[in-house]
């Protein structure tokens, strides 16, 4: 079993809808929780970061850690066709991060 | 600033080749890391630098791949005997990985990555 799991998607929505990205882990040390975002042939970049359990919310992205039941969430609200591309998470203790396997959002016009 | 920078962009080689991939980091950074991505796939990590420390090589799949940093700066993955399963995406990340607070150490900043193709 991997230690991070991401729901694999793929997903298609229309514009203006609200779309719910989510990873389950099962390393109870990671304490740091990163969401990256990367478009067709370019290099993940980093969307979204925090740190042990909460909300942080930036503009249209909430992203949501609850570390008792080792899940965490990443809201887009009013989602956009600049918002098509695969979502992934990442997450990290001491050692080096590790990375949910994507999932690929598609937002249609 | 500049960004990290991967060459050569795509790469076409036929099986048995050796090929190498170069990453340029983001000046200052310490750690360097080597991952890659086949097509609707996620990343498989390869190998991670951190300064003068030895490489974090538990990733490599077979002794075909290797990976050298040199100065601590520019990174050389090298793949020698290429076998079409290598056709992948190979990211180059780097990160600070020390200083300024939490949120400096842990944020990879990535290249655009190299297409290889083997053939």
């Amino acid at each position: 079993q991997k230690e991070v799991e991401q729901d694999p998607g793929p997903l298609s929505v229309p514009e203006g809808a609200i779309v719910s990205l989510n990873c389950t882990y099962s390393n109870s040390a990671f304490q740091y929780f990163m969401w990256y975002r990367q478009y067709s042939r370019k290099g993940p970049e980093l969307l979204m970061y925090t740190y042990s359990s909460g909300n942080k919310e930036d503009g249209r992205f909430t992203a949501q850690v609850d570390k008792s039941s080792k899940y965490i969430s990443l809201f887009i609200r009013d989602s956009q066709p600049s918002d098509s591309a695969t979502y992934l998470c990442a997450m990290k203790g001491a050692g080096k991060s590790t990375f949910g396997d994507g999932t690929t959002l598609t937002v249609k016009p | 600033g500049a960004g990290v920078s991967q060459s050569p962009s795509n790469k076409v080689t036929e099986k048995g080749k050796d090929v190498e991939l170069r990453c340029d980091p983001i000046s200052g950074h310490t750690a360097l890391y080597w991952y890659r991505q086949s097509l609707g796939q996620g990343l498989e990590f390869l190998i991670y630098f951190q300064g003068n420390s030895a490489p974090d090589k538990s990733g490599l799949p077979s002794d075909r791949f290797s990976a050298e940093r040199t100065g601590g700066s520019v990174s050389t993955l090298t793949i020698q005997r290429t076998q079409q399963e290598d056709s992948a995406v190979y990211l180059c990340a780097s990160s600070l990985d020390r200083g300024m607070g939490a949120l400096a150490k842990n944020i990879q900043y990535f290249g655009a990555g190299t297409r290889l193709s083997v053939l």
